[in-house]
């Protein structure tokens, strides 16, 4: 089975730009996660969606939301870009349907913003 | 709130000599605890997991963790380790009422020195 993918691997914007993010789960997975990694605060939740409906939030502004579509793939949007929302962002799927599951994350994308 | 301590930000050990990486966490309900590791530039993997049942649990590359409820902690070891083991390990826990959301602790740089 293929990993979780993540597109762009790599993306540099300025401030107050908008950035979109991709993530395509492992084939079967209906549950898509999103994570900010940075040195300062870590790993930090951002949201879970699941069969297309968010279904628990993380405590950061509405400029990062997101969406899920029909074929689980997800998408995050980041909406007037700051200087600290430089990160390496990841995404991870699981099933979804059991809380012992496993969570498989992506590579990340690394968002720089100049 | 869920919170994970992991009291060593950098442990440097020479090849071959046993490693703990602590953790601790806080939570007065069940929780499902989690190690995960990064290698540089990539996302991270899962190491082990605790759910239910035997209190130590280990890992096909010979590291294990012991689920300790009384003192609340999830320490991860190994009584050898290699340079390839040179990563950043993240303890995690979540809730087992169904939420995907993992709840990360800062992390520990192991390097291991030859």
């Amino acid at each position: 089975k293929a990993g979780v993918t993540q597109t762009p691997r790599y993306l540099i914007k300025t401030r107050g730009q908008q950035v979109t993010l991709s993530c395509s789960p492992i084939s079967g997975h209906r549950s898509v996660s999103w994570y900010q990694q940075t040195p300062g605060q870590g790993l930090q939740f951002l949201f879970e969606y699941f069969s297309e409906t968010q279904r628990n939030k993380g405590n950061f502004p509405g400029r990062f939301s997101g969406r899920q579509f029909s074929n689980s793939r997800s998408e995050m949007n980041v909406s007037t870009l700051e200087l600290g929302d430089s990160a390496l962002y990841l995404c991870a799927s699981s099933s979804g349907q059991v809380s012992t599951d496993t969570q498989y994350f992506g590579p990340g994308t690394r968002l720089t913003v100049l | 709130a869920q919170s994970v301590t992991q009291l060593d930000s950098q442990v440097p050990v020479f090849e071959e000599a046993p490693v703990e990486l602590r953790c601790n966490y806080s939570s007065s309900v069940s929780v499902y605890l989690f190690w995960y590791v990064q290698y540089p530039n990539q996302g991270l993997q899962l190491l082990l997991k605790y759910l239910s049942g035997s209190t130590l649990v280990e890992s096909i590359n010979g590291f294990e963790a012991e689920f300790n409820k009384s003192q609340t902690s999830f320490h991860l070891r190994k009584p050898s380790v290699h340079i390839s083991d040179t990563a950043e390990y993240f303890c995690a826990v979540s809730d087992p009422g169904g939420s995907e959301k993992l709840v990360f602790g800062k992390g520990t740089k192991l390097t291991v020195n030859p």
